[in-house]
């Protein structure tokens, strides 16, 4: 079965930078695309990111285009964000998922998320 | 830019019928698969359906799913509703320009 397990959240100074990952287990990760997705407080779900599996494929969503990063390390099972110059927007809980392997497909697994706190 | 329209609450009776709209205002939803998410506070979202009528495994058939084009929306239905379905829906989907798309959410409020 499929595991994600997220780390690195925390409360972080506006314009800082902050580096999230996510632990994969229970499946072959080097075959799958894999997604950040975010929920701000009161608000819904946004996709932030995607990769390809193999990582030669990278979109952002507009509201993080340009300071953000995402990347893969498919010897470690491991997915990476990093987030730049970050604004009290940027506020959420930060979902790993991941893809069924075509465009339009679903996000079949999640993680359980990492709480990401913007404030002065 | 497509964008992705769900009323933001909607609430009935344990037993009764629910059905949650999401509408595609470019007017093109039939343009890929519409997905369906179960969010309850504290935890992860789930996929209840996926391309726009199937139920994953686990997923009672009192959830099903449906596409109208002439209306350009798509419609999660959840029959004999139950305590255990309050909750928050998103319906998803995918465009070539827009990538992945969320609606807004609807929050599920059994009486």
């Amino acid at each position: 079965q499929a595991q994600l397990v997220e780390s690195g959240g925390g409360v972080v100074q506006p314009g800082t930078s902050l580096r999230l990952s996510c632990a994969a287990s229970g499946f072959t990760f080097s075959t799958y695309g894999m997604f950040w997705v975010r929920r701000a407080p009161g608000k819904g779900l946004e996709w932030v990111a995607f990769i390809s599996s193999d990582g030669n494929y990278k979109y952002y969503g507009d509201s993080v285009k340009g300071r953000i990063t995402i990347s893969r390390d498919n010897s470690e099972n491991t997915l990476n964000v990093q987030v730049n110059r970050l604004r009290t927007e940027d506020t959420a809980v930060y979902f790993c998922a991941r893809g069924k392997g075509y465009s339009g497909s679903d996000f079949d697994a999640w993680g359980q998320g990492t709480l990401v706190t913007v404030s002065a | 830019n497509f964008m992705l329209t769900q009323p933001h609450s909607v609430s009935e009776s344990p037993g009764k019928t629910v059905t949650i709209s999401c509408t595609d205002r470019s007017g093109n939803i039939a343009r890929n698969y519409v997905h369906w998410y179960q969010q309850r506070p504290g935890s992860a979202p789930t996929t209840v359906i996926y391309e726009n009528n199937k139920r994953p495994s686990g997923v009672p058939d009192r959830f099903s799913g449906s596409v109208d084009s002439p209306s350009n929306s798509a419609s999660l239905t959840i029959s004999g509703l139950q305590t255990d379905d309050e909750a928050d829906y998103y319906c998803q989907s995918y465009g070539s320009s827009t990538f992945w798309v969320f609606g807004g959410g609807t929050k599920v409020t059994v009486l």
